[in-house]
């Protein structure tokens, strides 16, 4: 299967201070990727969908000046939690579907913990 | 709006003991059921996609079945590495997926 790697892995950080993470299709291009968070016990909610070469679409509720979204590559889309607070730590995954290979499955980076202090 | 649920909760298994574990949806048009496994701390690793009623995949001690309103993965003597957390996630369009809230398998040995 394709793979998507995240980097960092995990971060922390102060209050008040932004974050970025980077999600990358390895071995394939992917024009849409998908930003999820995840908290303790509970399932991937989706935040948001990001375009290469157009904006983000956010899912209701999510802030989109505190999680800007950039899709600058075909293989690479970056999250940065900006002003982050304790509140924003979580495990954010990303995915991205191989969109050629007419299967619509959509493949999932390992994910990165963020611990905001 | 999307619904997905997924039961048991939780669920605690003997080695060799087989088990199902079921996901049921309710979308105004299908597009794909996806099966996924997840590991503490990990990101989601695919197992299997299906896209209409009657179709079954299968791999290793895997199998998964859809029907029109619910799918079931069966676990055929699990083993301890079978244990995780299994994810269902229904697609109605554009590649967005809604998940259900998983089940999470212990296997003893």
């Amino acid at each position: 299967g394709a793979v998507v790697s995240q980097h960092p892995s995990w971060v922390i950080c102060k209050s008040g201070t932004s974050v970025k993470i980077e999600c990358r299709s390895l071995d394939f291009q992917a024009t849409t990727m998908f930003w999820y968070r995840q908290f303790p016990k509970q399932s991937l909610m989706l935040m948001a969908t990001s375009n290469e070469g157009s904006k983000a679409t956010y899912e209701q509720g999510v802030e989109k000046d505190k999680f800007l979204i950039n899709h600058a590559s075909l293989t690479l889309s970056t999250l940065t939690v900006t002003s982050a607070h304790p509140e924003d730590s979580s495990f954010y995954i990303c995915s991205a579907p191989d969109q050629y290979t007419n299967t619509d499955t959509q493949y999932f980076g390992p994910g990165t913990r963020l611990t905001v202090l | 709006e999307d619904q997905v649920t997924q039961s048991p909760e939780a669920l605690r298994l003997q080695e060799g003991e087989s088990s199902s574990l079921n996901c049921s949806y309710t979308v105004s048009g299908l597009r794909g059921l996806f099966w996924y496994r997840q590991d503490p701390g990990k990101g989601p690793e695919f197992l299997f996609t299906l896209y209409s009623a009657g179709e079954e995949k299968e791999k290793e001690r895997l199998k998964a079945t859809l029907t029109k309103k619910e799918s079931f993965l069966h676990i055929t003597a699990p083993k301890p590495e079978d244990s995780a957390t299994y994810l269902c996630a229904v697609q109605e369009g554009d590649y967005k997926l809604s998940f259900g809230a998983g089940t999470t398998v212990t296997v003893r040995a």
